[in-house]
């Protein structure tokens, strides 16, 4: 089974800093996808970014890019900027691409990151 | 474009009594997914509906779950009796099939706190 590991419970940084959130994974699949996921305070959880497996390039999305190291497992967030609105608990997530493997996410324990004026 | 709603956006009951949890997905996306985080751990998958039928019910904790999808539309998740341990929030998550599956949009989740 695959496991996500996220081993900063709390980050902060200071407005317009930069911050990298962590997480690894143990998985025996060659194929697969990787998510960051963001949730404020009783919002919606929404989609950050997201890394298939078999793309060697890292994705970026804006001020959001993400360090993909697969044979050290290990699908790391960087928020450039750091704005107030950036406030929120992130969740790292896994996918299995394989159809009988299902379609479940498979979630880490997730970072809450405060942005300081 | 509405997107995943979930109610309650909070609900507190006793130990022993039933609590109904309801998810509307986006409009249009044939799965439907149940998560839920207990005591500050991890997301944990509970089940997915492709339509109205059960495509995956492996992570549902006991038979005091039941989930069920009217219609292939909004679906309800209902814990009878609750128990203290099933404290938690539960999100709901809809995609769309194909080659979109993987893209899993989310509530904000209903908080349950069985006293």
């Amino acid at each position: 089974a695959q496991t996500v590991t996220q081993s900063q419970p709390e980050m902060s940084v200071q407005e317009a800093e930069t911050v990298t959130l962590s997480c690894t994974y143990d998985t025996s699949e060659s194929d697969y996808y990787l998510f960051w996921y963001k949730q404020p305070p009783s919002r919606q959880m929404i989609l950050v970014i997201r890394q298939e497996a078999y793309k060697q390039q890292n994705a970026t999305e804006n001020r959001f890019s993400v360090n993909f190291q697969k044979a050290a497992k290990s699908f790391s967030l960087k928020i450039s900027d750091s704005q107030l609105g950036d406030a929120a608990m992130y969740f790292c997530a896994y996918r299995s691409a394989q159809e009988t493997s299902g379609s479940r996410l498979t979630f880490g324990e997730g970072t809450q990151l405060t942005v300081n004026p | 474009e509405a997107g995943v709603t979930q109610f309650p956006s909070h609900s507190v009951i006793e130990k022993g009594q039933t609590v109904t949890l309801r998810c509307d997905p986006i409009s249009g996306h044939d799965n439907l997914y149940w998560y839920r985080r207990v005591m500050g751990k991890e997301i944990k998958f509970l089940l997915h509906f492709v339509k109205e039928s059960k495509q995956d019910e492996s992570g549902m904790p006991n038979n005091r779950f039941l989930a069920e999808r009217t219609g292939g539309t909004y679906s309800t998740l209902k814990v009878q009796p609750a128990e203290l341990e099933d404290s938690g929030v539960y999100f709901c998550a809809s995609s769309l099939g194909g080659t979109f599956k993987n893209i899993q949009y989310f509530g904000a989740g209903t908080r349950l706190s069985v006293l």
